[in-house]
């Protein structure tokens, strides 16, 4: 059973910086392109950035609202995750999710995590 | 303000058959057959319904349908049911990039 677990959100000031982890199972992580995505409350789906599996070198995308910020990263030997949020904003306050794509297609995403809530905040 | 256009809500009674658009330009949905739905319900987590414009995942209705014109894809829902009352996010790759409808609102009456 595939599983994400993501976890690391919490309250941070304007300006500081966080890391999220993603913890997957019940795949083989390293070949999956892997994505995190978030809402902020009571909003729609934002893209925020995706990082390819060994099979495409693992090269990384990112939103344009977060580029230069965030860098997102994968442990393989760990099957783990990684989001690290730098020079957080207020509108960075959201709900982020890990993400496991089908691949071969147009980025769906078929496996989500439970997500973990960052709040951006004096 | 989202990159794809959705209406904010849409209804429709028990039995009946409604239709979702997802609007977006000829960088997007006109350009790529890379069109994903998701049913999202209330305080838990989107679950992915279609994607490649019209391809169901394993475990997604078939009440569900997919479908693109141009630059709007549509999601048909079938013999709609109460527990379709839900948001319905649609999202299109976008060279290198994904962009996502800012959601809309089904309310089954």
């Amino acid at each position: 059973e595939v599983q994400l677990l993501d976890s690391g959100g919490g309250l941070e000031q304007p300006g500081g910086s966080l890391r999220l982890s993603c913890a997957a199972s019940g795949f083989t992580f390293r070949r999956y392109a892997m994505t995190w995505v978030r809402q902020a409350p009571g909003k729609g789906l934002e893209w925020v950035s995706t990082i390819t599996g060994v099979d495409r070198g693992g090269a990384i995308y990112y939103a344009d609202s977060v580029k230069g910020r965030f860098t997102i990263s994968r442990d393989d030997s760990k099957n783990t995750l990684y989001l690290y949020m730098d020079s957080l904003r207020a509108e960075d306050t959201a709900t982020y999710y890990c993400t496991k794509m089908i691949p071969n297609s147009g980025w769906p995403f078929d496996y989500w995590g439970r997500g973990t809530l960052v709040t951006v905040s004096s | 303000q989202s990159a794809l256009t959705q209406p904010a809500s849409v209804s429709g009674s028990p039995g009946q058959s409604i239709t979702i658009s997802c609007t977006g330009t000829n960088a997007d949905i006109g350009a790529y057959n890379h069109v994903s739905w998701y049913q999202q319900h209330p305080g838990k987590v989107p679950k992915l319904i279609i994607y490649d414009v019209s391809e169901r995942p394993s475990g997604s209705s078939n009440r569900f349908s997919g479908s693109k014109s141009g630059n709007t894809a549509f999601l048909t829902i079938s013999g709609l049911q109460a527990e379709d009352e839900a948001d319905y996010h649609c999202s299109s790759y976008r060279s290198a990039t994904l962009v996502f409808g800012g959601g809309t609102k089904l309310t089954v009456l």
